[in-house]
């Protein structure tokens, strides 16, 4: 069955400080990927996706991902982060042959300003 | 504001009960997908509609049970409720099926926090 990993499970900054979390995924066909956000008591909003093309994707408030087939990662970025980035980050496939959205177990993110 | 629904807000209720969540997908969305958020086990997939047929199912319960509507509102019920369904009950809805080329992204609604006491 297909997974996605998150490795880092709380990850703590400070302000300016440049963010890098972890998504692989295991599945060896055609993926689209997604990156949501939640922050604190609200509902999931879609930070970036990938279907096709440039792997390198921007997303908005400044994220964006790198997909790199050959290592089945998915990996957000953010050169700068600021304390209203502080919520829950979870990384999400889905595949050309089935009908599921496969979710990580999410990083949580506190940025201390 | 994603356009996604969801009714109630809250929901605290005993074990043994029975509680029926609703959806209310975007409009022009076809697809309706509920998922469990729960501390321990993170977001899981339970199940899927597209246009009133059931097209997926991941880790959902005998106890619990979904249909979408014509209207293309869902319902998701949950029966003899254990303490351990308590949870956030999230749906999401697309516009069409997951795993065509194009495949479209969710948007999940604001979810149903369900108590179990």
């Amino acid at each position: 069955a297909q997974s996605v990993s998150q490795h880092n499970h709380h990850v703590i900054l400070s302000e300016a400080a440049s963010l890098e979390l972890g998504c692989n995924y295991s599945y060896g066909g055609t993926v689209n990927l997604f990156w949501y956000v939640q922050y604190p008591g609200q509902h999931l909003q879609l930070l970036l996706k990938y279907f096709s093309g440039d792997p390198l994707v921007k997303g908005i408030k400044g994220f964006e991902a790198e997909f790199i087939k050959s290592k089945f990662s998915f990996n957000l970025r953010k050169p700068s982060v600021q304390w209203s980035d502080t919520a829950e980050y979870f990384c999400a496939v889905n595949t050309n042959t089935g009908n599921q959205f496969y979710f990580g177990t999410g990083t949580s993110l506190t940025v201390i300003p | 504001d994603s356009g996604v629904t969801q009714t109630p807000k809250h929901l605290i209720t005993a074990t043994g009960q029975r509680v029926t969540l609703r959806c209310s997908p975007r409009s022009g969305d076809l697809s309706v997908y509920w998922y469990q958020q729960s501390l321990d086990q993170g977001l899981q997939f339970l199940i899927q509609y597209y246009n009133g047929e059931e097209r997926a199912k991941g880790n959902i319960l005998e106890r619990f049970s979904a249909q979408q509507f014509p209207d293309l509102h869902s319902e998701l019920n949950l029966s003899s409720l254990e303490l351990g369904d308590s949870a956030l009950y999230f749906c999401a809805s697309s516009v069409g099926i997951a795993g065509r080329r194009n495949s479209y992204e969710q948007y999940f609604g604001p979810g149903t926090r369900l108590t179990v006491t």
